[in-house]
């Protein structure tokens, strides 16, 4: 199995700061033939589903604030939120999609310091 | 707008077999993956499953032989079945969809199965 190891496992962060998670892969998934990589980053909230934020490693999912960004290749990969509001505290997973069984991070939680 | 509403029973006996269905509004079961995915209290996600709209399904090898996940584009619902359950298959279970590649864009509120005798 791909295993996606994120880091930390918590973090808090005061309000206006930029919060950074980061997610490794053990295998990459970057795919040669279209060029993507098939990381996904979702924000769990306490009895709500997982909401997509990022696809494609760096695409903003739809309605998703422009403070959510996705970066990286192959397999280090970071999600940055660049001004913490209040509402951003939640759980944050990363997702693989390129290899069976498709696989997630173990979540981390994000705080306000 | 899309919408994915998880149903079946809440409790479910060791041994027997889990039944989960979802119903998808706003649009048609007939294009995209559908997935199922399950979260155990207190901890993470675990992908259970995909059927894609043509019928074909790609499952965790950890539950493939208890798993079958099947669609009715008749009624634009898609199911799931895993049998021979225990305690440790107690966990809220999500439908979603997935579009290309399998970015699962929408998904259900959830439902909680409960495996207790």
């Amino acid at each position: 199995d791909n295993v996606l190891t994120q880091s930390p496992d918590s973090l808090a962060v005061s309000l206006g700061e930029r919060a950074t998670i980061n997610c490794k892969s053990s295998q990459s998934v970057l795919y040669s033939s279209d060029k993507k990589n098939y990381l996904a980053w979702y924000q769990k909230k306490p009895g709500q589903p997982p909401k997509l934020l990022i696809y494609w490693a760096s695409t903003r999912g739809s309605g998703v604030p422009d403070r959510f960004s996705g970066s990286g290749s192959g397999t280090d990969f970071t999600l940055t939120i660049s001004s913490l509001q209040a509402e951003d505290v939640a759980v944050y997973y990363c997702q693989q999609y390129y290899s069976t069984p498709q696989t997630f991070g173990q979540g981390t939680r994000l705080e306000i310091k | 707008q899309v919408q994915l509403q998880e149903s079946g029973p809440g409790l479910v006996k060791p041994s027997e077999t889990l039944s989960l269905t979802c119903t998808v509004s706003g649009g048609s079961i007939s294009s995209y993956y559908w997935s199922w995915i399950r979260q155990p209290p207190g901890k993470g996600l675990e992908w259970i499953g995909y059927i894609y709209y043509t019928g074909s399904t790609n499952y965790n090898p950890s539950l493939e032989s208890r798993v079958t996940i099947s669609l009715d584009t008749s009624k634009n619902q898609f199911s799931l079945k895993l049998n021979s359950v225990t305690a440790a298959d107690t966990a809220v279970y999500y439908c979603a969809r997935g579009g290309y590649g399998d970015v699962k864009d929408y998904w259900g509120q959830g439902t909680l199965v409960t495996v207790t005798s």
